[in-house]
């Protein structure tokens, strides 16, 4: 089956460490979003691709970091510098060929801060 | 920009009574809408979009969604709800012609009741 694998389900991270959160599709899509969840916020956009080796801030950017090496990859990194970590991670991948098509989710990372 | 209005945070209903879940959009060129749902720990799940054509639109699980553009709406309904149906719903937006990114509205809880 197609989808899009996000691992691990939960994760904790120390005081200034770096975590990266791993986020895999084998849909063919073009497209690969990152979404922070916090209750009663809804999704806000961390960074998105489109391309392979192309990324595109979104609106929640600062202390995160990404790379698009290969098409099916879109991994995120949380870095000391992001001071509000804890919340749920949502990755999203889309087929730009066909347009206007709906993006799919993978099931989510939670990041906790020991 | 886009914005996307959620109206009600939380919503509770008995089960098979209808229920309407509200959103409200603002955005200064077409757009394309979305309704997604989320279950308690998983990714979100697309319901039904609006892409073009009839305003009247049919999604999974009996729901369905009117685009007024007079009104800039978008609500959902279904006509009978059952317990399952407890989850969050999202509203979202993007831009006709755009980058195909989504904004989302902060979330609708709806809790079935028996």
């Amino acid at each position: 089956d197609g989808g899009i694998t996000q691992s691990p389900k939960y994760l904790f991270r120390k005081e200034g460490q770096n975590v990266t959160l791993s986020c895999e599709q084998n849909l063919n899509h073009d497209a690969m979003y990152w979404y922070r969840q916090d209750p009663g916020q809804g999704l806000r956009l961390i960074y998105y691709s489109q391309i392979v080796n192309d990324f595109q801030k979104g609106d929640i950017a600062e202390g995160y970091s990404v790379s698009r090496e290969k098409k099916e990859s879109f991994p995120l990194t949380v870095t000391s510098a992001q001071k509000n970590p804890t919340a749920f991670y949502l990755c999203a991948s889309s087929n730009l060929a066909i347009g206007n098509q709906p993006q799919h989710f993978g099931d989510g990372t939670r990041l906790s801060i020991l | 920009a886009q914005s996307v209005t959620q109206l009600d945070s939380q919503v509770p209903v008995f089960e098979e009574a209808p229920v309407e879940l509200r959103c409200n959009y603002s955005s200064s060129v077409s757009v394309y809408l979305f309704w997604y749902v989320q279950y308690p720990n998983q990714g979100l799940q697309l319901l039904l979009k609006y892409l073009s054509g009839s305003t009247l639109v049919k999604g999974i699980n009996g729901f369905e969604a009117e685009f007024n553009k007079s009104q800039t709406s978008f609500h959902l309904r279904k006509p009978s709800v059952h317990i399952s149906d407890t989850a969050e719903y999202f509203c979202a937006v993007s831009e006709e012609g755009g980058s195909e990114k989504l904004v989302f509205g902060k979330g609708t809880k709806l809790t079935v009741n028996p």
